[in-house]
């Protein structure tokens, strides 16, 4: 596709589940970037790579959060034994060396 | 501590009445500083970066200016079609991180 796509665009889960959220950049965008954002918010930096590699995960949380980008492409953020604060949106985005980054709709994330 | 801070938190114009919204910003180096708009249900939108002061960029109604603590974003003669959240982000330089750091937002409603 043109822009950077994000699935599920809702989730609805349980506390103490563990969920998985993929990501689907831009063809060619060498890093990908995870945010989150609370309602009223402007997104707040999770964790980001290029390519492969995760450059920089100081904005995780805590340990129950993870990311990865086996190939390079798509990624997955994943958020294990889950509870309610993490209910947010949780948004993607891509860019080329120098280039702005371009952000997808999001991942409406509930936990009940 | 790397901050971004907008004002006003929300604006109400009428078709055709000009303002500026304002972002004002402290960041150990800038590397650039972004405004993106964003639409309910969507990610930010991409409109302008600006890397030093005194730079500016326009985009229709639109015009992005930099100093060295603030940036403006300047809306000539609005439409009810620029109704819409701007966001600013800073990028700092210095390290790996290439992690965008979000003021609030800017929510303004035109109204014809």
């Amino acid at each position: 596709g043109a822009g950077v796509s994000q699935s599920p665009r809702y989730k609805v889960t349980k506390r103490g589940q563990d969920v998985a959220l993929r990501c689907d950049p831009i063809s060619g965008h060498v890093s990908l970037y995870w945010y989150r954002q609370a309602l009223g918010q402007g997104p707040e930096f999770l964790t980001y790579f290029n390519y492969e590699a995760q450059q920089d995960k100081s904005g995780l949380p805590n340990d129950r959060f993870s990311a990865e980008r086996p190939e390079g492409s798509i990624s997955t953020l994943t958020i294990q034994r889950t509870e309610q604060r993490d209910s947010a949106m949780y948004r993607c985005a891509s860019s080329s060396p120098g280039q702005p980054q371009h952000f997808g709709d999001g991942t409406r994330l509930s936990i009940l | 501590e790397d901050q971004v801070t907008q004002s006003p938190e929300a604006l109400r114009l009428q078709e055709g009445e000009s303002s500026s919204l304002n972002c004002s910003y402290t960041v150990s180096g800038l590397r650039g500083l972004f405004w993106y708009r964003q639409d309910p249900g969507k990610g930010p939108e991409f409109l302008f970066t600006l890397y030093s002061a005194g730079e500016e960029k326009e985009k229709e109604r639109l015009k992005a200016t930099l100093t060295k603590k603030e940036s403006f974003l300047h809306i000539t003669a609005p439409k009810p079609e620029d109704s819409a959240t701007y966001l600013c982000a800073v990028q700092a330089s210095g390290g790996a991180t290439n992690k965008l750091i979000f003021g609030t937002g800017t929510l303004l409603a035109v109204q014809p």
